[in-house]
């Protein structure tokens, strides 16, 4: 069965360094999203992207956030600088379709970021 | 805004007996999908059943059902049989047409404990 994979699963980072968290979404899916969840906290939608822009964006997702497609199969997320509190499981998904209020997102088994 | 209550952070259940997760939502959309999430302790996010806002049926999986009234903004997630498997964080989220977003926005989630 097809499925989301991160790497890595988990990253260990010094304050103000930069860090790339990298997905492989479903092959045939054209709508990916990147989420994360403060350890013990609801999971927080961070950006959704399509067509090699981003579609929308969370109030999370400011200027020290990127995401990419550098190829055919990765979809990446950087964080320029790090801080503290970006300790967080970061979660890729990916779907199919965008049907506006229904798409099924399938989720990967996250990347779990500490800054130390 | 839209927003998810769940307010049962923690529920445990015997093995085999069925168990009832609370979500309430609000939005003043009246186009919305609600969805729940299971995530064990590995930390993956399965998705488990959706409903849509305009389903006149409650939606089921397996052993998934989704109570879905309407007038009360309530979607609870019913598991039958439960199994020791299904011991888990379990998520409930919406997605809505609020101004063209449709960022979806998650509760904070119930622990769910199955005893054998």
């Amino acid at each position: 069965e097809p499925e989301v994979t991160q790497t890595p699963s988990h990253q260990v980072t010094q304050m103000g360094q930069e860090v790339i968290l990298r997905c492989v979404p479903i092959s045939n899916h054209l709508y990916f999203y990147w989420y994360r969840q403060i350890l013990g906290q609801k999971v927080e939608f961070l950006v959704s992207f399509y067509n090699n822009e981003i579609s929308e964006k969370s109030e999370i997702f400011d200027d020290q956030f990127s995401v990419e497609r550098p190829d055919g199969s990765n979809f990446t997320l950087k964080i320029r600088s790090t801080k503290l509190e970006d300790s967080a499981m970061y979660f890729c998904a990916s779907s199919e379709t965008s049907g506006r209020v229904y798409n099924e997102q399938f989720f990967g088994p996250g990347t779990r970021l500490t800054v130390l | 805004a839209q927003k998810i209550t769940q307010t049962q952070p923690g529920m445990f259940v015997q093995e085999k007996e069925a168990v009832t997760l609370d979500c309430t939502y609000d939005t003043s959309d009246q186009s919305y999908g609600l969805f729940w999430y299971k995530q064990p302790s590995s930390g993956e996010m399965i998705f488990l059943i959706y409903q849509g806002s305009y389903d006149e049926q409650n939606a089921t999986e397996g052993r998934y059902s989704l109570n879905f009234q309407k007038a009360r903004k309530s979607a609870n997630l019913v598991i039958s049989a439960s199994q020791l498997g299904d011991s888990a964080m379990y998520f409930c989220a919406m997605r809505a047409a609020s101004g063209g977003s449709y960022i979806p926005t998650f509760g904070r989630g119930t622990s769910l404990i199955v005893h054998p």
